[in-house]
Parts: C-alpha cells; sequence; structure tokens
C-alpha cells in the first residue's frame, strides 16, 4: 500500500539551529501538509501546500516555518531558528485531489519525525 | 474559531465491555474524521463522516454523526486489547481552500485490560 514517507525519524538540534524535516508524499496525491505534536498533546495544523504554493497556513507557522517542494517527490518543512518550544513530532501528509468524495479527503500521514530541541 | 473536544481523555476499560467516546465540535460542518494513533505511531484514518445521521462501522468500532448537534461518537464494541490507542477525531477547518485543514481533538487515550 503506498505510503507517506518522513526522514529523519528522530533529529537532535541545539537551539537556534535550522533544521529540514523531508518528506516524499503519495506520487498521484497533489495536496500536501505538515501537522505537529507537541508530546502528550493534540495534532496541531501548520500548513496545506498545493500547485506549488501555500493554500493555508495556521498562526503557529510564523516567519521561522517555510515549506517547499524542491523537486516533483520531495516536499520539506524548513525551521530557521529553532526554539525549546519546537520540540515536538512533526507529520507530513498528502491527500488526492477532488472533492466530494469519501476517499479523497483522506490524508494519509506518514510516520512522523521527531525533533527534539536542546 | 472551531474548537473540537473530545470526552472523555482517558478510558480504561475492560475487554468485552462496551463503552462510547464523544466529539463535540464548535461550528457547521459536515465533515467529520476518526483517527488512531498507537503510541510512536502515525495516525491511520479508521472513519470518515460526511452527512448528517452517518453511520459507519468496522469489526467491533461504529461512528456516528449528528450535524445538528455538532456531535460524533465513536462506539465500542466488546473491546478487545488490540484496541488500545489513542482515538482522535478531527473536523475540516476551511471548505475553500485545500479541504484538508483539519482542527483535532485532544484525543481519547484507550486501554483494553484483560
Amino acid at each position: 500500500e503506498p505510503e507517506v514517507t518522513q526522514t529523519p525519524s528522530h533529529q537532535v538540534t541545539q537551539m537556534g539551529q535550522e533544521v529540514i524535516l523531508r518528506c516524499v508524499p503519495i506520487s498521484n496525491h497533489l495536496y500536501f501538509y505538515w501537522y505537529r505534536q507537541i508530546l502528550g498533546q493534540k495534532v496541531e495544523f501548520l500548513v496545506s501546500f498545493y500547485n506549488n504554493e501555500i493554500s493555508e497556513k495556521s498562526e503557529i507557522f510564523d516567519d521561522q516555518f517555510s515549506v517547499e517542494r524542491p523537486d516533483g517527490s520531495n516536499f520539506t518543512l524548513k525551521i530557521r531558528s529553532t526554539k525549546l518550544e519546537d520540540s515536538a513530532m512533526y507529520f507530513c501528509a498528502s491527500r488526492k485531489p477532488g472533492t466530494g468524495v469519501a476517499g479523497a479527503n483522506v490524508l494519509t500521514f506518514g510516520a512522523g519525525s521527531r525533533l527534539t530541541v536542546l | 474559531e472551531l474548537k473540537v473536544e473530545q470526552n472523555p481523555l482517558f478510558l480504561s476499560m475492560q475487554e468485552g465491555k462496551n463503552y462510547t467516546i464523544y466529539c463535540n465540535y464548535s461550528t457547521t460542518s459536515d465533515r467529520l474524521y476518526w483517527y488512531r494513533q498507537d503510541p510512536g505511531k502515525s495516525l491511520e484514518s479508521l472513519f470518515v463522516l460526511l452527512s448528517n445521521g452517518a453511520v459507519k462501522q468496522e469489526g467491533r468500532l461504529m461512528a456516528s454523526l449528528d450535524t445538528k448537534a455538532r456531535l460524533s461518537t465513536l462506539h465500542i464494541t466488546a473491546a478487545v486489547h488490540d484496541l488500545s490507542a489513542t482515538y482522535f477525531c478531527a473536523v475540516v477547518m476551511n471548505y475553500g481552500g485545500s479541504q484538508g485543514n483539519l482542527i483535532f481533538g485532544k484525543g481519547t487515550k484507550l486501554s483494553v485490560k484483560p
């Protein structure tokens, strides 16, 4: 079954360092997302991406964050200068195009990248 | 602001028992999702509920949606240990956009004991 692949699975970084989290969405999916989950808390929407541009972003997604689809397969989340509170599990998700059909709107999530900021 | 409230947040059940998890949301939506998350793992889609009165069942889990009450339920029948996980409900935030901006509840951590 097709899956969303994320790397690295775990990254430890020093506060102030830049981090890039990588995702390979499912190949025929056109909508891409990043969510985060702080340990023990709920999953929070960060950003959605379609047609090579951001379509929606949350208040969490400030100027320290950016996303990019540098080629036909990768989708990256960059945190420019990490803070302690950026420590979380970051999930990439993707979905097929189309609306109004039950299966088309279901997001497939990757296994996550755990970021620890020291 | 769309808010999604789940209760209970923690649920310890005995095998063979039935229980219901509740999910309330604050603004109009006719699209609700249930996901399962095992410890340290990703989110697995369980159900998509698209209309008022929708009911879906998969094994020992049954989900329903009442859009007028802004309430969804996830009913567990005759629980087994394999159902131990955290269950999240989520509602779509924005119809006009990508329709994938999910607002999640805090999750219900279910523990099924023999």
